[in-house]
């Protein structure tokens, strides 16, 4: 139980385009969901915080017109990267919490070219 | 605000010995919640222990225990009988169950390496 999926898995795009990142809980369902950055070597970084049928919480310094997130139900949250440059190049991480405890998804590796 | 501090970045261990991996945590609460997530190559977050507060006993799971000292806000992880397989980035976690429930303060991780 408690499995998390991420689509894609891996995605490349042009500079300037919009990018849509899905997370799902597939067994359970969520309240709120959490989306995270991760460069190499480093540690999660928190992004913004998700709850079912209301705004998303981002965090200081994250723009939340670039990082737009929506969670429709309580199995589902998407993060859109819009117009995205290089520098959104970087390895995205949701996670998903019935209650106390959070379920990561396996990851979304962003290439920006 | 909480924070987590993870002062070993790098350990080694031989296989099928013992290794301790540190964390010491910030905070004003009283309930929260302390987590170890282990993140492989794959880059997955594997949950390895988790440990309430509230609880004086230590958490074990199997091969992994904690050394839980409220007191000194220390968590350690002590991996017993190491595996090539138990190679990974370690990460140690708080949540507070207040206010913004269920937010996870990681620290900076700890790459441990597993010596054939």
């Amino acid at each position: 139980g408690a499995v998390v999926s991420q689509h894609p898995s891996r995605v490349i795009c042009k500079s300037g385009t919009s990018v849509k990142i899905e997370c799902r809980s597939l067994d359970f369902q969520a309240t709120t969901m959490f989306w995270y950055r991760q460069f190499p070597k480093q540690s999660l970084m928190l992004m913004a915080t998700s709850n079912e049928g209301s705004k998303a919480t981002y965090e200081q310094g994250v723009e939340k017109d670039k990082f737009l997130i929506n969670h429709a139900s309580l199995t589902l949250s998407t993060l859109t990267v819009t117009s995205a440059h290089p520098e959104d190049s970087s390895f995205y991480i949701c996670s998903a919490s019935p209650l106390y405890e959070q379920f990561f998804g396996p990851g979304t590796r962003l290439t920006v070219l | 605000a909480q924070t987590v501090t993870q002062s070993q970045p790098e350990m080694s261990v031989q296989e099928a010995e013992t290794v301790t991996l540190s964390c010491t945590y910030d905070t004003s609460e009283s309930d929260y919640y302390l987590f170890w997530y282990k993140q492989p190559p794959s880059r997955q977050m594997i949950l390895v222990i988790r440990q309430e507060a509230y609880k004086q006993q230590n958490a074990t799971e199997n091969r992994f225990s904690v050394n839980f000292q409220k007191a000194a806000k220390s968590f350690s992880l002590k991996i017993s009988d190491s595996q090539l397989g138990d190679a990974a980035m370690y990460f140690c976690a708080y949540s507070q169950l207040s206010g913004s429930a269920r937010q996870l303060t990681f620290g900076s991780g700890t790459q441990l390496t597993v010596l054939p």
